[in-house]
């Protein structure tokens, strides 16, 4: 079974300043990763995803992470944030020999963006 | 209509109410799952349903029924639900087939059970 923790359930930051969310996992196997965004009134949307090569990986608007298999983490980075950022960010894993439903969520962490 | 769908964005209802959330995916997908997002929790994965039969049910409470009709469609039967039941409920699709199958969410339905 796996298990992430998102420890940092707010993160409030100014408009252009960088930010980390910090995600960890617990796994007895090797693991796909991601992250999601949800905007307000929104469903899940897939920011970026660890399959399998580079360690860091680049998603959509601007966002990166980066998987260290020793620290069994995978931060979210952006060195830049906009006001649009501020939305709730899920961490994921999933076992490499599972099936697409054996998604596990973090409990989320919320960006708030501020001028 | 494109990606997935959600019907009603909102519903209230009663404890001893029956109604049923909808969801229908227009990517071609065949495998469509339902999952509860509650405040401060980790998304719980409720029922997936492959090639339109339920391959996962987890521990659902039985006043929570899912139908399968087609491949595009799922629903999500309600009836004599608790407060507690409260949430977003939201839908997903994905393949079944190759070696990652990114799920496709749909915007959830916001329920409230008085």
């Amino acid at each position: 079974a796996q298990s992430v923790t998102q420890l940092d359930s707010q993160v409030p930051v100014f408009e252009e300043a960088p930010v980390e969310l910090r995600c960890n996992y617990s796994s007895s196997v090797s693991v796909y990763l991601f992250w999601y965004v949800q905007y307000p009134n929104q469903g899940l949307q897939l920011l970026l995803k660890y399959l399998s090569g580079s360690t860091l990986v680049k998603g959509i608007n601007g966002f990166e992470a980066e998987f260290n298999k020793s620290q069994t983490s995978f931060h979210l980075r952006k060195p830049s944030v906009h006001i649009s950022d501020t939305a709730e960010y899920f961490c994921a894993v999933r076992d490499r020999t599972g099936t697409a439903s054996k998604l596990t969520f973090g409990t989320g962490t919320r960006l708030q963006v501020t001028l | 209509e494109t990606g997935v769908t959600q019907t009603p964005r909102h519903l209230v209802m009663g404890m001893t109410n029956k109604k049923s959330l909808k969801c229908e995916q227009h990517l071609g997908h065949n495998a469509m799952y339902w999952y509860k997002q509650s405040a401060k929790k980790p998304l719980e994965l409720m029922f997936v349903y492959s090639l339109e039969e339920r391959v996962e049910n987890n521990s659902v409470p039985s006043r929570f029924s899912p139908e399968c009709p087609n491949s595009s469609h799922l629903f999500l039967h309600l009836h004599t639900l608790q407060p507690e039941d409260s949430a977003l409920y939201l839908c997903a699709s994905s393949q079944t087939s190759g070696d990652y199958n990114e799920q496709f969410f749909g915007p959830g339905t916001r329920l409230t059970v008085l």
